[in-house]
This record gives C-alpha cells, sequence and structure tokens, in this order.
C-alpha cells in the first residue's frame, strides 16, 4: 500500500476556476511537500509544510494539513492554461527505520481554455 | 547555478542488454536520490546517496540494478541485464542537509531518464 495517495487520479476544469487535490497517507510525518511535473519533465516543489502546521500560502497555492486525519489539500485559485500538470503529494517520513521521501500516484490537472 | 541535470534523457534498449543513467546533482548537495516512475505509477524511491556512502537502497529493485556514486559528486545507476518491466521514467534528485543522513527539506529533481525496455 501506498504512504500517499491523491485524489482525484484525473482533473479537468475551465480556465479561472480553482482546481482542489487531496493527499492522504498512513504513518506520521516530519514535513508533507507537494510537486509538479509537466509532461516529460522533471518534478519541480511546489510547497512544504511541517507537520505542526496547518495551512500554507504560497502565491496561488494553499495547502492545508490535517494530521488527525493524515490528509492534506492543494487548492490552486484562479487556475490558468499553464497549471495543466501532475501534481504529487509526497511525504517526508521513517519508513522502516529510514527517513524518506514517499510519492503518490500524482494528481493529472487539465485546464481547459 | 546548474540544477540537477540526467544522461541521456531517453534510451531504448532490447531486453538483456546494459544501460548507464548518469546523474548531476547539484554542486554541494551532499543527498542524492534515485527514483523510479513505472507507467504513470506512483514515483518509487528507489536509494539514496550521502555522499559517496549508500544511505538506504532499500527501494533498489534487485541485483540488476547497481548504483554507485564514486568521490561523491555524479552517480550513475546501472541496469544489467534490462527486462521489459524495468522501463520507466528515472528521476535523480538532490538536497543538502546540514544533517548527516537527514532530508526534511525540498528536493532537487533532474528532468529524468526515461528508459523503454524492447
Amino acid at each position: 500500500s501506498q504512504q500517499g495517495e491523491e485524489d482525484p487520479q484525473a482533473l479537468s476544469i475551465q480556465e479561472g476556476e480553482n482546481a482542489t487535490m487531496n493527499c492522504s497517507y498512513k504513518t506520521s510525518i516530519n514535513n508533507l511537500q507537494w510537486y509538479r511535473q509537466n509532461s516529460g519533465r522533471g518534478l519541480v516543489h511546489l510547497i512544504l509544510i511541517r507537520s505542526n502546521e496547518r495551512e500554507k500560502h504560497s502565491g496561488r497555492l494553499r495547502v492545508t494539513l490535517d494530521t488527525s486525519k493524515k490528509s492534506s489539500s492543494l487548492l490552486i485559485t484562479a487556475s490558468r492554461a499553464a497549471d495543466t500538470a501532475s501534481y504529487f503529494c509526497a511525504t517526508d517520513a521513517w519508513i522502516q527505520g529510514a527517513q524518506k521521501l514517499v510519492f503518490g500516484q500524482g494528481t493529472r490537472l487539465t485546464i481547459n481554455p | 547555478e546548474a540544477g540537477v541535470t540526467q544522461f541521456p534523457s531517453h534510451s531504448v534498449i532490447e531486453k538483456g542488454q546494459t544501460v548507464t543513467l548518469r546523474c548531476d546533482p547539484i554542486s554541494g548537495h551532499d543527498n542524492l536520490y534515485w527514483y523510479r516512475r513505472v507507467m504513470g505509477k506512483e514515483i518509487k524511491f528507489l536509494l539514496h546517496f550521502v555522499k559517496e556512502s549508500k544511505q538506504d537502497e532499500s527501494g533498489m529493485p534487485n541485483n540488476r540494478f547497481l548504483a554507485e556514486r564514486t568521490g561523491g559528486t555524479y552517480s550513475t545507476l546501472k541496469v544489467q541485464p534490462a527486462e521489459l518491466e524495468d522501463s520507466g521514467v528515472y528521476f535523480c534528485a538532490s538536497s543538502q542537509d546540514f544533517r548527516r543522513g537527514r532530508n526534511t527539506g525540498e528536493l532537487f529533481f533532474g528532468e529524468g531518464s526515461r528508459l523503454t525496455v524492447l
């Protein structure tokens, strides 16, 4: 089973609308990070939220973290065509005695002009 | 400042052949990671170097995979012999951390090496 699982797997919205993606995880974490991958490119770090934080903003991005529910959400406001990409959450946690960053399957976001 | 660079960007080989992927991390980054994404599935951890030492190689699929980081600079990941299920995108990432063996911050990723095994 995966540490991080994104929901939905795919999301298609109109430009200008808000996009919300969710992530659930299983173990205690040090922090949770969101990354973006444009088609055929590498992953780009978007935002990091620590386990003692509940909400964080960066430009049009808003991330929430609920450690009691082991879940996080990424909100992109006023979406643009350039936001089309895959978004991954990654949990920084101790897994089998080692600290590592564990990714989920990602959410494929499509912004329609 | 140069980012993480990976070579080749795409490699097509036949089953049974050998492929070596290379990663040059950001200069000064002690932590170097290899990840793999197969067929749209999750991005899976393979291993973690701290300088030249393998800190965690629990994600390496089997002994057909060999990773090295001689001198603590660039790293190579060799697959020998390659199998069909090895196809995917191999990502390298690096980070700078002041506490040996611990990653508590963001990773800087390369653009990946796409491997296709026919």
